[in-house]
């Protein structure tokens, strides 16, 4: 079964400055996707960034980018130029592609940013 | 933000009632999902849909039901409250082609 390991339960990092989330996966399968979500206190999940497993290029999406390292199951993200409403919870997620398709969750990243 | 709702917010109800948790997305979605998560944690799925008529249970043991009698509703049932259902309700749908699950608002359930 495909799992989702993050690591770091809780993180912070002062406005402006830039922060790293790390997360792993174990995954049998080839193609798949992965995800990263936010989740703002009280408010809606929202998707942040996604990365086709068969794409080598790294997704970026304004000030968020990814670190897809296939071989070592690592999907980081990094967060440039923190703005305080970058506080939320961070989910990393994995989908395989074809199949039942369902999300696998990891346990969330708490990021509180410091003005 | 994306057109999934999700009633009522907040739920406290005692122990032993029925209640039905509501969704409903305008986006023609296929694909809907409803996912438990207690606070602080991670989601885990406890039922799935992949359009009218289909209803599958996830990887989370739940005791809820649901029904997808219609595309953009799906609704989730417990007939008998418990304190261990205290949690928050997510649910969420996905077009068929597309990448990107849109969730709801949640609903909050304390049972006492």
């Amino acid at each position: 079964a495909q799992t989702v390991t993050q690591s770091q339960p809780e993180m912070s990092v002062q406005e402006a400055e830039t922060v790293t989330l790390s997360c792993t996966y174990d995954t049998s399968e080839s193609d798949y996707y992965l995800f990263w979500y936010k989740q703002p206190p009280s408010r809606q999940m929202i998707l942040v960034i996604r990365q086709e497993a068969y794409k080598q290029q790294n997704a970026t999406e304004n000030r968020f980018s990814v670190n897809f390292q296939k071989a070592a199951k690592s999907f980081s993200l990094k967060i440039s130029d923190s703005q305080l409403g970058d506080a939320a919870m961070y989910f990393c997620a994995y989908r395989r592609r074809g199949g039942s398709e369902k999300l696998v969750f990891g346990k969330g990243t708490k990021l509180t940013v410091n003005p | 933000e994306a057109d999934i709702y999700q009633t009522p917010r907040y739920l406290v109800i005692g122990t032993g009632k029925k209640i039905t948790l509501e969704c409903s997305q305008t986006m023609g979605h296929d694909k809907m999902y409803w996912y438990q998560q207690d606070p602080g944690m991670e989601l885990h799925l406890i039922h799935y849909s992949y359009g009218v008529n289909s209803t599958e249970k996830g990887d989370l043991s739940s005791e809820s039901t649901v029904s997808r009698i219609r595309t953009e509703h799906f609704p989730l049932t417990l007939e008998s409250a418990r304190p261990s259902h205290t949690s928050q309700y997510l649910c969420a749908s996905r077009a068929g082609t597309g990448y990107e699950q849109y969730f709801g608002p949640g609903t909050r359930l304390t049972v006492t």
